[in-house]
């Protein structure tokens, strides 16, 4: 079964700063899809970015972006500028050619104005 | 296109009764997923329904859980005779199905949040 791992429980950055969430996975699959959502103190699950693992071209949205490092399996997230309403716990996830979902344990991110 | 519905969003019941949570999923989508957060705690999973058709329940405790998704209607998840420790927060997801090539995330809804007493 896949696995996708985030060894980060927390991170802190400050306001307007950069930070980088880290995730690795572990699959035998080519063809799949990863995923970072954003879950806020509401619980509400949001997508913040996708990318596709035949494309070789890191996604990007808005001040969001990925390093998609598909042979080293990794899939990290970066957030630029960062503002108070990132505050949020991340979860990585894997959608496998089977069409489940695997999470990671989440990464709790705390904006420091 | 409404997103995922669930229902209700709060569910309270006391130690042995029944809990029935509800999930329409969005439309189009023929993949739908139960999870169970904890406090604190990541999403855990429980079940993977097609229409009719339990795909994977590797999550799910054997004993007074059940799922099902009808061909019509909403997916439900089910609860016989609650105790403390089923409190949490449970999510339900759906997605496309793998073809035609498009978005592939999962949607989730708000969450029903069982308190047991």
């Amino acid at each position: 079964a896949q696995t996708v791992t985030q060894s980060q429980p927390e991170m802190s950055v400050q306001e307007a700063e950069t930070v980088t969430l880290s995730c690795t996975y572990d699959t035998s699959e080519s063809d799949y899809y990863l995923f970072w959502y954003k879950q806020p103190p509401s619980r509400q699950m949001i997508l913040v970015i996708r990318q596709e693992a035949y494309k070789q071209q890191n996604a990007t949205e808005n001040r969001f972006s990925v390093n998609f490092q598909k042979a080293a399996k990794s899939f990290s997230l970066k957030i630029s500028d960062s503002q108070l309403g990132d505050a949020a716990m991340y979860f990585c996830a894997y959608r496998s050619t089977g069409n489940q979902f695997y999470f990671g344990t989440g990464t709790s991110l705390t904006v420091i104005p | 296109n409404a997103g995922v519905m669930q229902n209700p969003r709060h569910l309270v019941r006391r130690r042995g009764q029944e809990a029935r949570l509800r999930c329409s999923p969005m439309k189009g989508h023929s993949h739908v997923y139960w999870y169970r957060q904890l406090p604190e705690e990541g999403l855990k999973f429980m079940v993977y329904l097609q229409k009719e058709n339990i795909i994977d329940e590797s999550g799910m405790p054997k004993e007074r859980f059940s799922a099902e998704f009808p061909k019509e209607g909403p997916s439900i998840l089910r609860i016989q005779q609650v105790v403390r420790g089923d409190s949490a927060a449970y999510f339900c997801a759906s997605s496309p199905p793998s073809y035609p090539p498009g978005r592939k995330e999962a949607f989730f809804g708000q969450g029903t949040r069982l308190t047991v007493v």
